[in-house]
């Protein structure tokens, strides 16, 4: 299957920890990458690998996975991660495709 | 500082052919370790993948979309293009140029260009 599978949307209190997840059957196999999106402005990478954050990501942020779900957690969320939140991987068929996930908007209270 | 800039037409007609171009700036394109990417956004939607392009041509395209895409790179300008043909209105997106790579065992893109947004309309 190429499909991951976001939930649509998902609030936290400020100051709170917020997973949010992907599914999909590519990442029994691979691992997922996460991307921030805000309105107006171009996806920012902020995990890819086992839990790898590029230079200049804040270490609220942190992925993990287990079976064929793929976790980004928040701890401690400010108001400037309120943005939408996308998992992407490779497809499963081993021809080096790549799918995105969905996307999660993430709302902070 | 890597950057890449997006260039085109802001207005397609139906049926017509989407071009655009990706001009990078801060890395070169023939470098084996990295892919060139397209993605785009329509209104509302999500991400969606639309392939890529390797220093030594080869290509890689979504599923949905090989029938209809096709890319390609000028070393000598350090950019690269993509074409869409037979445009509908469901190919009003902003469109992104992104480099990409193998990081951590997955297919990632670390830079990319502020997008740029077509219009499918007559």
């Amino acid at each position: 299957s190429s499909e991951l599978t976001q939930d649509p949307a998902v609030s936290v209190a400020l100051g709170q920890t917020v997973r949010i997840t992907c599914q999909g059957d590519s990442l029994r196999n691979y691992f997922a990458s996460w991307y921030q999106k805000k309105p107006g402005q171009a996806p920012i990478l902020i995990i890819y690998g086992e839990n790898n954050r590029p230079s200049g990501v804040p270490d609220r942020f942190s992925g993990s996975s287990s079976g064929n779900t793929a976790s980004l957690t928040i701890t401690g969320p400010q108001a400037e991660d309120e943005a939408d939140y996308y998992c992407s991987s490779r497809d499963s068929g081993g021809n080096h495709l790549v799918v995105f996930g969905g996307g999660t908007k993430l709302t902070v209270l | 500082q890597v950057q890449l800039q997006e260039s085109g037409p802001g207005l397609v007609k139906p049926s017509e052919t989407l071009s655009l171009t990706c001009s990078v700036f801060g890395a070169s394109l023939s470098n084996f370790t990295h892919y060139w990417s397209w993605i785009r956004q329509s209104p509302g939607k999500g991400l969606e993948w639309m392939g890529y392009i390797y220093y030594s041509g080869t290509t890689n395209y979504s599923p949905s979309l090989r029938s209809r895409v096709s890319m390609s790179l000028d070393m000598s300008k350090n950019h690269f293009s993509m074409r869409l043909t037979s445009v509908t209105a469901a190919d009003t997106a902003v469109y992104y140029c992104a480099r990409s790579g193998f990081l951590g065992g997955s297919i990632v893109s670390d830079y990319w260009g502020q997008g740029i947004l077509v219009t499918v309309s007559s």
